[in-house]
C-alpha cells in the first residue's frame, strides 16, 4: 500500500523565513504532485514533478523530486502572508498516464503572520 | 477555459438515503476522478473514470459507486447513507490518456452532510 507521509503537518513562520515541507512516499512513482488548498476551496494545481531531479520554481515556491530517495520538498522562500494555506503532495498510485489515482499527504497547514 | 463544474455545491441528506454528484470535466479531459475529503481521514482515492469506464478503485464500500457518459460527465453515487458519509467530495479531471502525465484540475466540490 503506497504511503504519503508530509512533515510538518503544522508551521507557522513569519513573513520574510524560509522554510521547506517534506514529502516521503513508500513505493516508487516518478509522478508527484503539490496542491495548495485554501480554506473552504478547492485544490489548486501548483507543480507536477515527473523525473527523478524535477525542480519547479513559481514565485516564491520551489518543488524538487528525489526519486531514489522517494522524497520531494516544497521551499518557500521570503514567505509573504498570502502563501498560507494547506500544502499537499500527491503520488500517483497508478502506472497510466494523467491522475489516475492519486494517493494524498495529510497536508501541512502553513500560516504566516506578519 | 471552464474549468470543473461540480453540482450541488452542497447537500443534506438523513442516514439511509441516497445521493447523486454530478462533475463536469474542463472541455476535452476524458479523465474523471472522485475523491472524498475529511478531517480524520484527509483526502481518499474514491474511483477514477475513462472514456466510460471505471479504471481504478480506491477502498471504498460498494455503496460508493460512480459513471461516466460518453461526454465525459460523471456521476458518483452513494447508496444507504451513514454519518460518516459526511465530507466534501471532490472530482478532479485531466486528459487521462496513457503516458500523458498531466496534472488534474479539482473542481470546487460538493459538501455533503448526512443527518
Amino acid at each position: 500500500e503506497l504511503k504519503v507521509e508530509q512533515n510538518p503537518l503544522f508551521l507557522s513562520m513569519q513573513e520574510g523565513k524560509n522554510y521547506t515541507i517534506y514529502c516521503n512516499y513508500s513505493t516508487t512513482s516518478d509522478r508527484l504532485y503539490w496542491y495548495r488548498q485554501d480554506p473552504g476551496k478547492s485544490l489548486e494545481s501548483l507543480f507536477v514533478l515527473l523525473s527523478n531531479g524535477a525542480v519547479k520554481q513559481e514565485g516564491r515556491l520551489m518543488a524538487s523530486l528525489d526519486t531514489k530517495a522517494r522524497l520531494s520538498t516544497l521551499h518557500i522562500t521570503a514567505a509573504v502572508h498570502d502563501l498560507s494555506a494547506t500544502y499537499f503532495c500527491a503520488v500517483d498510485m497508478y502506472s497510466g498516464g494523467g491522475a489516475d489515482g492519486l494517493t494524498f499527504g495529510k497536508g501541512t497547514h502553513l500560516i504566516i503572520q506578519p | 477555459k471552464a474549468g470543473v463544474t461540480q453540482t450541488p455545491r452542497y447537500l443534506i441528506k438523513t442516514r439511509g438515503q441516497q445521493v447523486t454528484l454530478s462533475c463536469s470535466p474542463i472541455s476535452g479531459h476524458r479523465s474523471v476522478s472522485w475523491y472524498q475529503q475529511t478531517p480524520g481521514q484527509g483526502l481518499q482515492f474514491l474511483f477514477e473514470y475513462f472514456s466510460e469506464t471505471q479504471r481504478n478503485k480506491g477502498n471504498f464500500p460498494g455503496r460508493f459507486s460512480g459513471r461516466q457518459f460518453s461526454n465525459s460527465r460523471s456521476e458518483m453515487n452513494v447508496s444507504t447513507l451513514e454519518l460518516g458519509d459526511s465530507a466534501l467530495y471532490l472530482c478532479a479531471s485531466s486528459l487521462g490518456g496513457r503516458g500523458d502525465h498531466t496534472e488534474a484540475f479539482f473542481g470546487q466540490g460538493t459538501r455533503l452532510t448526512v443527518v
